[in-house]
């Protein structure tokens, strides 16, 4: 099976522009989630979207949002780009299946998206 | 708030030593995974435990959960090149995926 991609990998703004980011899970999984790494905060979850509906979201501003169409496929968008939002956005999918009554929450990782805000 | 801590954040091993990263949980997983990420890369799963107490072992690798479900630890024994990234550990805190500041492992030849 292929694994997560996401597109654009590298990615060069300013300051106010948005930005669109795109996540192609691995075929058959339903649940995609979105986190930012950077050096000072480590990794931080974005959000969590299950057939189409969104079921976690993390502590970010509302400038950062999401979504998942009916392929399985995700995009985030960040609007009003701040210096800060400068860091790696990894996209991870997951089958989220039930063995043996214990929840599987393996993620794959994407190779990132890599956004620097001038 | 409610976090997942790692520590230590850097250790330096030369070839051969063992290696341990400790996980600490504000409160009880139902679950913990373990990723790796080398160098310029993206994490990668590891393993998951489940049950409290579990102990899962992979070739030099050891991954223990504690019997309360909030910590764990992964030891390496014989470290090797092919060893050096950074492990994270990482768990549901209130429904939220959370990840420890993962400890970066550095091997000296």
């Amino acid at each position: 099976k292929a694994g997560v991609t996401q597109t654009p990998r590298y990615l060069i703004k300013t300051r106010g522009q948005q930005v669109t980011l795109s996540c192609s899970p691995i075929s058959g999984h339903r649940s995609v989630s979105w986190y930012q790494q950077t050096p000072g905060q480590g990794l931080q979850f974005l959000f969590e979207y299950f057939s189409e509906t969104q079921r976690n979201k993390g502590n970010f501003p509302g400038r950062f949002s999401g979504r998942q169409f009916s392929n399985s496929r995700s995009e985030m968008n960040v609007s009003t780009l701040e210096l800060g939002d400068s860091a790696l956005y990894l996209c991870a999918s997951s089958l989220t299946s039930s063995a043996s009554g214990n929840l599987q929450e393996t993620q794959y990782f994407g190779p990132g998206t890599r956004l620097l805000v001038l | 708030g409610q976090q997942v801590m790692q520590i230590p954040q850097y250790q330096h091993v030369q070839e051969g030593e063992d290696f341990t990263t400790y996980c600490n949980s504000s409160t009880t997983l139902s679950n913990i995974q373990w990723y790796k990420q080398r160098p310029g890369g993206h994490p990668v799963f590891l393993i998951q435990l489940v049950k409290s107490g579990e102990v899962k072992k992979q070739k030099r690798l050891t991954f223990q959960f504690g019997e309360a479900k909030k910590n764990s630890s992964l030891h390496i024994t014989a470290t090797q090149t092919t060893d050096v990234g950074t492990y994270f550990c990482a768990g549901r805190i209130s429904y939220i995926p959370t990840f420890g500041r993962g400890t970066s492992l550095i091997v000296h030849p």
